[in-house]
């Protein structure tokens, strides 16, 4: 099982570039995530999608855009990047978005200088 | 607001102690309490809580809940320089898995 994947691994990017971290599940999950996560921080949620059409916002989303035209997919993407988006970023999934474990993707470690 | 607070933030203990983390939240619509051990990379799953008083466990490793005072506790006895890692408490709330900032466990040998 692949789980959730994230692609890319690493990135570097110059202030002002765009990119888009890929994520995608096998697990037919309805819920998905994306995290960023800073030293010190924990885990703060940027944007998040209960099924297909469907995406909202999290606590740090500022930046950044997503979609879900499809269930197994939920790219992010850094419309001009900048330096205070220099993160690892993880990707996570949910059968049930109220109650049930997250699974992760191996996160996806961004620079931007 | 949504609100985690783990305590404390680092602990380094020596092997074969017992430890006990905590975690205490603020949540709109609560619905269960995550566990998660993070080494160098993904968090992985430790325990899900979601009725007060049961404590779940696993190896050296338990967990309880309390519902009535918002609070969680992790404790790892007889522990192990693999126990060495970041215990991140995460409570569903509203759709949204909220995390503490983590607590940074170093077992010296």
């Amino acid at each position: 099982n692949a789980g959730v994947t994230q692609t890319p691994k690493f990135q570097v990017l110059k202030t002002g570039q765009s990119m888009t971290l890929q994520c995608a599940q096998d697990m037919n999950h309805e819920y998905m995530s994306w995290y960023r996560q800073d030293p010190g921080m924990g885990l703060r949620l940027i944007h998040y999608s209960v099924g297909a059409g469907i995406t909202d916002q999290g606590e740090v989303p500022n930046g950044y855009n997503v979609s879900r035209s499809t269930t197994e997919d939920f790219p992010l993407r850094l419309l001009s990047a900048a330096p205070s988006q220099t993160s690892v970023y993880f990707c996570a999934s949910s059968h049930d978005g109220n109650r049930g474990e997250l699974f992760f993707g191996e996160g996806s470690r961004l620079t931007v200088l | 607001e949504d609100k985690v607070v783990q305590s404390p933030l680092s602990l380094v203990v020596h092997e074969g102690d017992t430890v006990t983390l905590n975690c205490s939240y603020e949540v709109t619509n609560f619905r269960s309490l995550l566990w998660y051990k993070q080494e160098k990379k993904a968090p992985t799953f430790l325990f899900m809580l979601t009725s007060s008083g049961i404590e779940k466990k696993s190896g050296r490793l338990s967990s309880i809940l309390d519902k009535k005072e918002l609070f969680s506790i992790l404790n790892i006895t007889a522990t192990q320089t693999g126990d060495s890692a970041i215990y991140l408490c995460a409570p569903w709330g509203a759709q949204k898995l909220v995390f503490g900032q983590g607590t940074r466990l170093t077992i010296n040998p």
